[in-house]
């Protein structure tokens, strides 16, 4: 098992620039979940989807925020234009959204700096 | 106030030491929860899920209060690979398997 493949691993650019961020769940996972981390708010929900149908996005920060899951295997996160205050740790997570299931499985991460 | 609440620490113990975290969640319709363990620039990993009846896992012991909104993490005979940063997670249900983090307690385990 692959796990929850995330890519790149880190971006650098500047503002005012877009960035597409990827996700690939674990396969067989119906739920995709995107969230941010800082050190000043922790780790926030910004939109999960469940069957690649988007269900709650109401932790997108702002418009400029965008994601889509095309297929059950790939899914993006889209900022533009992006902002230095967007700079911050991206993960996504995947699991099976059935009573009982553990948890989700992260993956590395997407480590973003907008200067 | 936050839907999850922990302590952020940190808490620095010798090895060996006994040392214990808390968390409160905000939802009283909350139906599951875990602990997740993240070390220092690695993604958050699920050390333990959290049964009502209270959990163990080898030096790992897991307490859940309903009633009081409570739960606790107990780590004995702390190891200096327990260093890490540990996250109290609710399930707030909805049928969508949506977890909610709380802000992590850091743990520093010194020889």
């Amino acid at each position: 098992d692959a796990g929850v493949i995330q890519s790149p691993r880190h971006e650098v650019t500047e503002m005012g620039q877009e960035v597409t961020l990827r996700c690939k769940p674990i396969s067989g996972h119906n739920s995709l979940f995107w969230y941010r981390q800082t050190m000043m708010r922790g780790l926030e929900l910004l939109i999960y989807f469940n069957n690649n149908v988007p269900i709650d996005d109401s932790g997108m920060p702002e418009d400029r925020f965008s994601a889509k899951m095309p297929n059950a295997s790939f899914s993006t996160l889209k900022i533009q234009p992006s902002e230095p205050r967007d700079s911050a740790v991206y993960f996504c997570a995947s699991s099976l959204s059935l009573p009982g299931t553990v948890g989700y499985t992260f993956g590395s991460g997407t480590r973003l700096t907008v200067v | 106030r936050k839907e999850v609440e922990q302590d952020p620490g940190p808490f620095n113990v010798p090895e060996g030491a006994t040392v214990a975290f808390n968390c409160t969640y905000s939802n009283s319709a909350s139906q599951s929860f875990f602990w997740y363990r993240q070390d220092c620039r690695k993604e958050p990993k699920l050390l333990m899920s959290v049964y009502s009846s209270g959990n163990e896992d080898g030096r790992f012991t897991a307490q859940l209060n309903r009633a009081s909104q409570y739960i606790s993490l107990l780590i004995r005979d702390s190891k200096l690979s327990d260093s890490a940063t540990y996250l109290c997670v609710v399930n707030i249900g909805g049928g969508y398997n949506k977890l909610i983090f709380g802000a992590g307690t850091r743990l520093a385990v010194h020889p």
